[in-house]
């Protein structure tokens, strides 16, 4: 069965710091990966993808991740983080085109 | 461009009475419809998907139900609300091999 992990519930950084989110994935094929972002009481915004081809994609509002097949991951990165970065996100994967799964969330705080 | 728009924002219910939440795509045809529910400090747990009109695949088992009675149009709804049906109901949309876009949500309260 398909299942997407996020290790990490809760992650804080210093204002400026870098930042890696963890994902790991579990599916038979290479799937479609995407990180969200979301702020309280609001949808998901997405902040990059991976379908094929370059393994390092570059997202919005500076985020980067990327896809190593050998360990089924696909962990999202910052070189500085910004106070506005503080949110929830999500790791997600596609399948079968229509079907998407995703992690549990990693909630960051920035402090000053 | 594409929207996609739910309504209402906030609700607020009394245990046992009726819902119905609504969800529309704007700029896209045929488009793949998902409803999500996330609980407080979870993830999303997705309760509904559409591939096509009438077409309604349950994920979860409970008093929920969905209806997509055009294309773009996509219902949540419930006869009887319970306690544990609280919660941020999000809406999303895709096309095939593609990526989800979400609305902006409806947060639901029973009390």
């Amino acid at each position: 069965a398909q299942s997407v992990t996020q290790p990490d519930i809760h992650i804080t950084v210093s204002e400026g710091a870098s930042l890696e989110l963890r994902c790991n994935y579990s599916y038979g094929a290479t799937p479609y990966l995407f990180w969200y972002v979301q702020s309280p009481g609001q949808g998901l915004q997405l902040l990059l993808k991976y379908f094929s081809g370059d393994t390092l994609v570059q997202g919005i509002k500076g985020f980067e991740a990327e896809f190593k097949r050998s360990q089924s991951s696909f962990n999202l990165r910052k070189p500085s983080v910004h106070w506005s970065d503080a949110a929830e996100y999500f790791c997600a994967v596609g399948v079968t085109g229509n079907q998407f799964y995703f992690g549990t969330g990693t909630s960051l705080t920035v402090i000053p | 461009s594409q929207t996609i728009h739910q309504w209402p924002a906030t609700l607020v219910q009394p245990v046992g009475s009726p819902l119905s939440l609504e969800c529309t795509v704007e700029g896209t045809s045929n488009p793949n419809l998902y409803w999500y529910r996330q609980a407080a400090g979870r993830g999303l747990q997705l309760l509904f998907y559409s591939v096509g009109i009438g077409q309604i695949s349950s994920e979860v088992p409970q008093n929920l139900s969905a209806s997509r009675p055009q294309d773009r149009q996509f219902i949540l709804s419930s006869k009887k609300l319970l306690l544990s049906d609280s919660g941020f109901y999000l809406c999303a949309w895709s096309v095939p091999h593609n990526e989800q876009f979400f609305g902006p949500g409806t947060r639901l309260t029973v009390l």
